[in-house]
């Protein structure tokens, strides 16, 4: 069964400060999809990556990166020079291809201090 | 492009009583997937919609169903509300299926008293 955990329930920094959030992911499948999405206050879920299992490339964008590595199940993501506005809950999720869900985990609440 | 809108944005429900939700796909969207999201957890995949025809289910009861109309709209019903039903309704829609660009609207706040 597939399975996503985010071990970190709440993160704070301040400004500028740069913040990585963990997740570690379970599947038995050769092919899956890993997501993160990012949950502002207002509810919707902002989609921000997709990566491919046999895609194991790391990925900047602008001031978010994200470290995929299969030795470890692990694709972690960070953000470099913390905004406020990069104040949410983030989601790690993962998928199979063809499949009709997205599997997410529990979410790590981000607070970044002004 | 509108987004996905959904409605209504708050809502209070007996417990016993039924309730719709709604929600209006991106445009050029033809699949609509339904989460539920309790406080503090991930959304939980409930069902998703394929041109008008349910494409996958998750693990809930059948008093969880739903429809989606020719014009890609969808609606989650839930019979026999029962105070853990209180959650975040999440409408997400793609382009088509197995299209995991979806795009969630800002779900619907149920709270079963």
């Amino acid at each position: 069964a597939q399975k996503v955990t985010q071990a970190q329930t709440e993160i704070s920094v301040v400004e500028k400060e740069d913040v990585t959030l963990d997740c570690v992911y379970e599947t038995r499948d050769t092919t899956y999809y890993l997501f993160w999405y990012k949950q502002p206050p207002s509810g919707e879920l902002v989609f921000l990556i997709r990566r491919n299992s046999f895609d194991e490339q790391n990925e900047i964008s602008g001031r978010y990166s994200w470290n995929f590595q299969k030795s470890t199940s692990s694709f972690n993501f960070t953000i470099t020079a913390s905004q406020v506005v990069d104040s949410a809950v983030y989601f790690c999720a993962t998928s199979r291809p063809r499949d009709d869900k997205i599997i997410f985990g529990k979410g790590t609440r981000l607070h970044i201090l002004p | 492009e509108t987004g996905v809108t959904q409605s209504p944005t708050h809502l209070i429900k007996t417990r016993g009583q039924q309730v719709t939700l709604r929600c209006s796909s991106q445009s050029g969207h033809n699949t609509v997937s339904w989460y539920q999201q309790a406080l503090g957890q991930g959304p939980q995949f409930i069902f998703q919609y394929y041109r008008e025809e349910e494409n996958g289910r998750g693990n809930f009861p059948p008093r969880f169903s739903g429809l989606q109309f020719p014009n890609y709209s969808s609606e989650l019903n839930v019979n026999a509300l029962e105070l853990d039903d209180s959650a975040l309704y999440l409408c997400a829609s793609s382009f088509f299926l197995g299209d995991y660009g979806y795009t969630f609207g800002s779900g619907t706040r149920l709270t079963v008293v």
